[in-house]
């Protein structure tokens, strides 16, 4: 079956530090590659997205490239904020009959000042 | 766009009692959908509807749930017999079948089973 593998957290960096969240994924063909973010006390939020192999999604100085040979969507942010303190979820959709998500376990990043 | 509301936003209830949340999705869009996060994970998949038609249930969702979007409108969750195992977070998503198809999610109820 489909699964998504995210990098253990939690996270904690200083700000302007540089961010990669690590995302692998187990799907047979080709489904869209998607991260939520979750701030406290809100609902999921989409942050990016990608569809198709070597395309590259990108939201808020965050960028993720999809890359089917490593079968990974890792996240990265060059100079991280305050703000950016969430949980962060990788997620898949094969689309068709089976267009719900499937989700990783989520990244806690803690962002200090 | 007033977004994905769902509706309580918390429920403690005893264990065996049944409970009905509900969620009232983006207002254009035809697509609904059911997921449940427990604390420290993703959110699971439970079910999905376009439109009034519920196309995908998950093994997840056991008997004691039933998910029902009678007008293709908004959609209601039902757990009979609460167990304790069903204590999480419910959360709802609606999407478009029109555009790209990204699921926007609604805040969550969250369910306490004493």
């Amino acid at each position: 079956g489909n699964s998504v593998t995210q990098m253990e957290g939690p996270v904690t960096l200083s700000e302007e530090a540089f961010l990669t969240i690590n995302c692998t994924y187990t799907a047979t063909g080709y489904p869209s590659l998607f991260w939520y973010v979750q701030y406290p006390g809100e609902g999921l939020q989409l942050l990016l997205k990608a569809t198709k192999a070597d395309d590259k999604g990108s939201n808020k100085g965050f960028e993720a490239t999809y890359r089917k040979e490593t079968t990974s969507f890792h996240l990265e942010k060059g100079s991280v904020q305050v703000s950016d303190s969430a949980v962060y979820f990788c997620a898949l959709s094969k689309g068709g009959s089976a267009r719900q998500l499937t989700f990783g376990s989520g990244t806690q990043l803690t962002v200090l000042p | 766009d007033t977004g994905v509301s769902q509706d309580p936003r918390h429920k403690i209830t005893k264990r065996g009692q049944n409970v009905t949340f509900r969620c009232d999705p983006i207002s254009e869009h035809n697509r609904l959908y059911w997921y449940r996060q427990t604390l420290g994970q993703g959110p699971e998949f439970l079910t999905y509807f376009q439109n009034e038609a519920q196309l995908e249930k998950s093994r997840l969702l056991s008997d004691r749930f039933s998910a029902e979007r009678p007008k293709g409108s908004f959609s209601t969750l039902e757990i009979q017999r609460t167990e304790q195992g069903d204590s999480a977070m419910y959360l709802c998503a609606s999407s478009s079948a029109r555009g790209t198809d990204t699921q926007y999610f609604g805040p969550g109820t969250r369910l306490t089973v004493l």
